[in-house]
Order: C-alpha cells, then sequence, then structure tokens
C-alpha cells in the first residue's frame, strides 16, 4: 500500500543533542513538508520541498535543519539550537506542482527531550 | 494575510447527538478548503474537501461540510455522532505560495462524545 512511513515513533533525547526524524514516502508524490504540532497550536510549518535538491523554509524553521536528495525521502534535524523541541512532528506530502493543496500525512513522530 | 479560524477549541456532545463544527477562514480568492480529522497520536487524515461546485459536500464517516461564500464560511456537520468520532478535527485552506497551493490550518477542535 502506497503511504508516508515516519520513523522513529517516539524518540527520547537528552538536551543539546541533534536528531533526526525520518520520512519516507511511495505515493511518487513531489512535495513534502515537515508540521510541527504542539497541543492547542495546530500545525506550524517547519520545511517543505516541491522538487528534489530544493527546499524552503517555513514559519518556525529557525533550530531545524532538512535534506530533500532523494524524491522519496525527506529527513528533518532538530538542531541542539531548537530552544523547545519536545513536540509532535508530522511528515506530508502532496502531488507537487498542479496540486490542490491536499496533504497526505504519515503517522507521525513523537520526540522528548529530557 | 489569510488565516483559518476554528472558534470553538473544545465540545462535547453525547453520542447520537447532531454535530457541528465552524471554520472561518480569510482568503480574497475561492479556496480550496478541506477538514482532517486526528486521532490521539496519530496522523491527520482527510474527511472531506470543496474545490468548486455544488456547496454542500460529502466526505467518510458520515460527515458532510457546507460552503458559504458570503459567510466565509466551511462548518463540518454530523447528523449523529458516534463514540468513534472522539478525536481533534482540523479545517484548513489551500492558498497559493509561489507556484502552488500550501495548507494554512486551523487551531483545530477537540471532540468529546459522552455515552
Amino acid at each position: 500500500d502506497g503511504g508516508i512511513t515516519q520513523s522513529p515513533k517516539y524518540l527520547f533525547r537528552k538536551e543539546g543533542q541533534n536528531v533526526t526524524l525520518s520520512c519516507e514516502q511511495n505515493l511518487n508524490h513531489d512535495a513534502m513538508y515537515w508540521y510541527r504540532q504542539d497541543p492547542g497550536q495546530g500545525l506550524r510549518l517547519i520545511y517543505y520541498s516541491q522538487i528534489v535538491n530544493d527546499f524552503q523554509k517555513g514559519d518556525i524553521a529557525e533550530g531545524y535543519s532538512v535534506s530533500r536528495e532523494k524524491k522519496e525521502s525527506f529527513p528533518l534535524t532538530v538542531t541542539s539550537a531548537q530552544k523547545n523541541p519536545t513536540a509532535f512532528y508530522l511528515c506530508a506530502s502532496s502531488i507537487g506542482q498542479t496540486n490542490t493543496g491536499e496533504l497526505f500525512f504519515g503517522e507521525g513522530s513523537r520526540l522528548t527531550v529530557l | 494575510a489569510q488565516s483559518v479560524t476554528q472558534p470553538d477549541i473544545h465540545i462535547t456532545v453525547s453520542e447520537g447527538a447532531s454535530l457541528e463544527l465552524r471554520c472561518n477562514y480569510s482568503y480574497g480568492a475561492t479556496p480550496y478548503l478541506f477538514w482532517y480529522v486526528q486521532s490521539p497520536g496519530q496522523g491527520l487524515q482527510l474527511l472531506l474537501k470543496y474545490f468548486s461546485g455544488d456547496t454542500l459536500v460529502q466526505g467518510i464517516k458520515g460527515f458532510e461540510a457546507e460552503f458559504k461564500r458570503s459567510q466565509s464560511s466551511f462548518n463540518l456537520r454530523k447528523p449523529s455522532v458516534h463514540w468513534s468520532d472522539a478525536a481533534e478535527y482540523f479545517c484548513a485552506v489551500a492558498i497559493f505560495s509561489g507556484s502552488a497551493r500550501q495548507l494554512t490550518f486551523g487551531s483545530g477542535t477537540q471532540l468529546t462524545v459522552l455515552p
């Protein structure tokens, strides 16, 4: 079945450590996105990529980095510069340039910084 | 600036009762509109979407939504709520950013269903 796979589902890290969250899709979608979700704040866009080897900052990119070396993969690194990294992270994809905006989501990764 | 407002942070209904979740948007052109549902600890699932045409759209799980241009609203409804409908619901509007559409989400409405 086609879909988006995020891993790990749960992740615990010590303060000051970098963490990389994986996102893989087999939907053949061009565009991929990372959102952060905090209680009561909805979804906030971190980074997005509309094509391989290109990505743009979203609304809250500070303290995060991404890469898009393959169409299927869009990993997110939460760096030590992110002041409050504990959150639920959602990866999504969409068809691409001619898309309607409709997003397909993974199951999410919950990061807890101790 | 474009925005999506969900005025109700939390709604509680009894099982079998009707449900209406409100969504208002601010956007100059006719938007593409979506409702998503999220169960605890899960990703978002698309319930329904509106692009054009008939302003009453049907979705999965017995949900429907009505687009009202004059009120800039896209409210979600269900005639009879089931306990399994307890979840968080997000309204979203797709707007152009560069050459592609991007989704802007409301802050969500948490639905509790009483037995």
